[in-house]
């Protein structure tokens, strides 16, 4: 079993719609991230999150929106989104003072736009 | 040149045999790599990490690293049907907050 929890494990939505992705860990990890993965790709960095500040932002668009509410809790706001950002929805956390720390990931969240 | 680069396979392997799977990267300065197993429909699942030349041995897994050349690879000895994944190989870029992953090799264990 992963420490690092993500909810729901599956979402379908509606390109009008306006979900919500979260992710918790209790690790004590001050890093979190959410990756993007499509299929037979590796994944692909969307935000960090260091000691609940965003520190990186690779250029996503707005209709994705992070949050980072506390140290345990990470959050992923979707509205508008189009077909094309159906993939599965990774979080990670990491250790921020070992800048060698490895990520550790969550189960992950399927998420399908219709 | 990408900044991490994998054979992407599929690299099929006997059941028993030894499993080589290798990982190139561009930033000299990068010192820390990672070895993550990833199942279809899965997380990716760190099953290695590696920061010094050398090899390093867990298990049936030994990581090796090779800095002047740029070079990090995995080796799984034994290897069984429950191998059968796709292997990322992930470098920490220096002064960078993030890990740039290859493209994975898809690796089939043949029984």
């Amino acid at each position: 079993d992963t420490e690092v929890t993500q909810t729901p494990k599956h979402l379908v939505m509606g390109m009008t719609n306006k979900k919500s992705l979260k992710c918790e860990q209790h690790m004590g990890h001050r890093a979190m991230y959410w990756y993007k993965q499509k299929a037979k790709k590796p994944p692909e960095l969307m935000f960090v999150y260091s000691y609940e500040k965003l520190s990186i932002n690779e250029s996503v668009p707005s209709r994705f929106s992070p949050e980072c509410p506390n140290s345990s809790l990470l959050n992923l706001h979707l509205h508008a989104l189009q077909p094309e950002d159906s993939a599965l929805y990774l979080c990670a956390s990491s250790q921020v003072e070992r800048q060698n720390s490895p990520l550790h990931f969550g189960n992950g969240t399927r998420l399908t736009v219709t | 040149q990408k900044e991490v680069e994998q054979n992407s396979g599929p690299l099929s392997v006997p059941e028993g045999a030894i499993a080589s799977l290798n990982c190139t990267y561009s930033d000299r300065g990068s010192q820390s790599f990672f070895w993550y197993r990833q199942y279809s429909g899965k997380s990716p699942e760190l099953i290695m990490s590696i920061y010094s030349n050398g090899d390093k041995e867990d298990g049936r897994f030994t990581a090796q690293l090779n800095k002047a050349s740029q070079y990090v690879s995995l080796l799984i000895r034994d290897s069984q049907p429950s191998d059968s994944a796709t292997y990322l190989c992930a470098v920490n870029i220096k002064g960078a907050q993030k890990l740039v992953f290859g493209q994975g090799t898809r690796l089939t264990i043949n029984p």
